[in-house]
């Protein structure tokens, strides 16, 4: 069976401190894909990164990382520099046949001005 | 170009009520998948098609709801004699090919009363 755990349900951050968010997934699969989307208060999900389950190598995309460690099953977002626009609920997906995502029940963090 | 579309972005119905909501996905893509977000939570799959099949309707939670993509390009997901315990999100995605992104739109809120 497939899972994606978000522990953090809510994180408060003053603007320009460095926040990670945790994501810890479950497969037995070997093959498989991760995937980070925010989604602000408009709704709407938007795709950020996908992972897949043989490129281990970390991601910088301007504020944004990423750090894939399959030893222990995580996928953690790192935002440096955080800013008011960054505040959403970010969702942390596995997919392991592109069938369906297993998505978490997000993190929601709101960055103080 | 064109992301994903829903319509309509808003639904209230009645209880025992049927609805119809559309997903426009982009042009293109073969795959599309419909999910539903209740408040607090991440997005449970529902169905998923390939081009015009059904190739997997795991999630569908029972037999009131249904959904179809005739043409292979806009989905309508059916569901009949609805319940308040219906109300959510219903979010569409598209992907270019199964193993793809997949890019979601604004969602459809349903509210049951």
């Amino acid at each position: 069976a497939q899972k994606v755990t978000q522990a953090q349900t809510e994180i408060s951050v003053v603007e320009k401190e460095d926040v990670t968010l945790d994501c810890v997934y479950e497969t037995r699969d070997t093959t498989y894909y991760l995937f980070w989307y925010k989604q602000p208060p408009s709704g709407e999900l938007v795709f950020l990164i996908r992972r897949n389950s043989f490129d281990e190598q970390n991601e910088i995309s301007g504020r944004y990382s990423w750090n894939f460690q399959k030893s222990t099953s995580s996928f953690n977002f790192t935002i440096t520099a955080s800013q008011v626009v960054d505040s959403a609920v970010y969702f942390c997906a596995l997919s392991v046949t592109g069938n369906q995502f297993y998505f978490g029940t997000g993190t929601s963090l709101t960055v103080i001005p | 170009g064109a992301g994903v579309s829903q319509t309509p972005s808003n639904k209230v119905t009645e209880k025992g009520k049927y609805v119809e909501l559309r997903c426009d996905p982009i042009s293109g893509h073969t795959a599309l998948y419909w999910y539903r977000q209740s408040l607090g939570q991440g997005p449970e799959f529902l169905i998923y098609f390939q081009g015009t099949g059904a190739a997997d309707d795991s999630g569908l939670p029972n037999d009131r709801f249904f959904a179809v993509r005739p043409e292979g390009s806009v989905s309508t997901l059916k569901i009949q004699r609805t319940e308040r315990g219906d109300s959510a999100v219903y979010l569409c995605a598209s992907s270019e090919t199964r193993e793809d992104t997949q890019y979601f739109g604004p969602g459809t809120r349903l509210t049951v009363l």
